[in-house]
């Protein structure tokens, strides 16, 4: 089955600071994988999404995602943190069940961006 | 150019009563899904329509149903609702194209209804 993995429920950073969240995906086919971001009472807003074409991928935002096959890593990071960054950010991997496709989400990690 | 639309925002519902959720797919997609997220949580997968036919459903009971109309946009329900039910649901959409699956296709989200069960 595959599943994806969030390293840290709760990330803190300065503002200007790297951001680093954490995602390992479990697949047994070459995975789909996607970076989503959720803002306080809102729904979801795609980052970035990794397709099988370039090992990164740039998103909206600044933000960007390497996938490294060798340690079933996607990892979502920015060079300098915002305050307007703060928010819920899910790393999700899509399932061809061969009759529908699914995204199976990790449990979120909360991103902190403090003064 | 419009992205997915869902209806209400915000409900409370009284434990047993029927709750019906609605959602307009982003002009252009065909395919809906549903997701439940509940507070703290990653979203869950409910189900899925294409061709107005449930296609997929995720490890959800029977009162939890759906229908996708010919303008392919679709209606969640739930029946006998449950403390357990309260939740953000969230609808999503993709398009496909003559049937086959464009797993690259991006699948967009809804802002979500927030269902509070008392």
């Amino acid at each position: 089955a595959q599943s994806v993995t969030q390293l840290g429920s709760h990330v803190s950073v300065s503002e200007g600071a790297l951001v680093l969240l954490r995602c390992n995906y479990s697949s047994s086919v070459p995975p789909y994988l996607f970076w989503y971001v959720q803002y306080p009472n809102q729904g979801l807003q795609l980052l970035l999404k990794y397709t099988s074409a370039a090992t990164l991928v740039k998103g909206i935002n600044g933000f960007e995602a390497e996938f490294k096959k060798s340690e079933t890593s996607f990892h979502l990071t920015k060079p300098s943190a915002h305050m307007s960054d703060a928010a819920e950010y899910f790393c999700a991997v899509l399932l061809n069940t061969g009759t529908a496709s699914k995204l199976t989400f990790g449990t979120g990690t909360r991103l902190q961006v403090t003064l | 150019d419009a992205g997915v639309t869902q209806s209400p925002t915000h409900l409370i519902k009284t434990r047993g009563q029927q709750v019906t959720l609605r959602c307009s797919p982003k002009s252009g997609h065909d395919t809906v899904s549903w997701y439940q997220q509940a507070l703290g949580q990653g979203p869950q997968f409910i189900f899925q329509y294409y061709e107005e036919e449930e296609r997929q459903r995720g490890n959800f009971p029977d009162r939890f149903s759906g229908h996708q109309f010919p303008n392919y946009s679709s209606e969640l329900n739930v029946n006998a609702l449950l403390l357990g039910d309260s939740a953000l649901y969230l609808c999503a959409s993709s398009r496909e194209d003559r049937g086959i699956q464009f797993l690259g296709n991006t699948i967009y989200f809804g802002e979500g209804s927030w269902l509070t069960v008392v």
